[in-house]
């Protein structure tokens, strides 16, 4: 079993809907949960941070931690043919050495459609 | 805002050359990465540095090297290329310190031939 499981898709939806995006991990020492974008050709893009359970939102971006169920989320709304990228979650352990090392998902792929 | 540049986007490499992946951070930060992204595979750590000439193997380190001479810097090295290392390479580095995000350069796509 993978440390954290995210389903690849690819996932295709009209302009203006609301994409939900998921992630599970299996080690309840996972703390530190980051979503990042990557648009076709380029690097990893930080998008949203959080370290507790609940919500955080950032615009149109919602990024939701449950750490009971070890299941993290990003939602979009409203969402727009820009969006359309690769969305990686990524989780790391609390405490240990200061360059803990991330654990990635393999990534959602993301198509809007105007 | 956050920079992470590395060397060359593209770059075409014979079986056996040794190669040189180039990565310079301008936010002082502590900690580098050398990643590798695959189709279905995710990305996978291969070496992190966490201080100058300090480094810490990742998961997949056979067949690599890295360099830290300075702190903004951050080199990989491919002992004798070999074509199971045609891959994206991604540098980030992040600050010292529980739980700070990764910053990401663009990457280099490398091809060993």
């Amino acid at each position: 079993q993978k440390e954290v499981e995210q389903d690849p898709g690819p996932l295709s939806v009209p302009e203006g809907a609301i994409v939900s995006l998921n992630c599970t991990y299996s080690n309840s020492a996972f703390q530190y949960f980051m979503w990042y974008r990557q648009y076709s050709r380029k690097g990893p893009e930080l998008l949203m941070y959080t370290y507790s359970s609940g919500n955080k939102e950032d615009g149109r971006f919602t990024a939701q931690v449950d750490k009971s169920s070890k299941y993290i989320s990003l939602f979009i709304r409203d969402s727009q043919p820009s969006d359309s990228a690769t969305y990686l979650c990524a989780i790391r352990f609390s405490g240990g050495t200061s360059y803990g090392k991330l654990t990635f998902g393999q990534g959602t792929i993301l198509t809007v459609h105007p | 805002d956050v920079k992470v540049t590395q060397s060359s986007r593209y770059l075409v490499k014979r079986t056996g050359e040794k190669v040189f992946l180039e990565c310079v951070q301008d936010m002082d930060h502590e900690n580098m990465f050398w990643y590798r992204q695959d189709p279905g595979l995710g990305l996978r750590l291969i070496y992190f540095s966490y201080d100058v000439k300090m480094k810490e193997k990742g998961d997949i380190p056979e067949g690599y090297s890295v360099s830290r001479e300075k702190k903004e810097r951050f080199s990989l090295i491919l002992e004798s290329a070999s074509t199971n290392q045609t891959s994206m390479y991604l540098c980030a580095s992040s600050r010292a310190g529980g739980g700070q995000p990764q910053h990401f350069g663009d990457g280099t796509r490398l091809s060993i031939l």
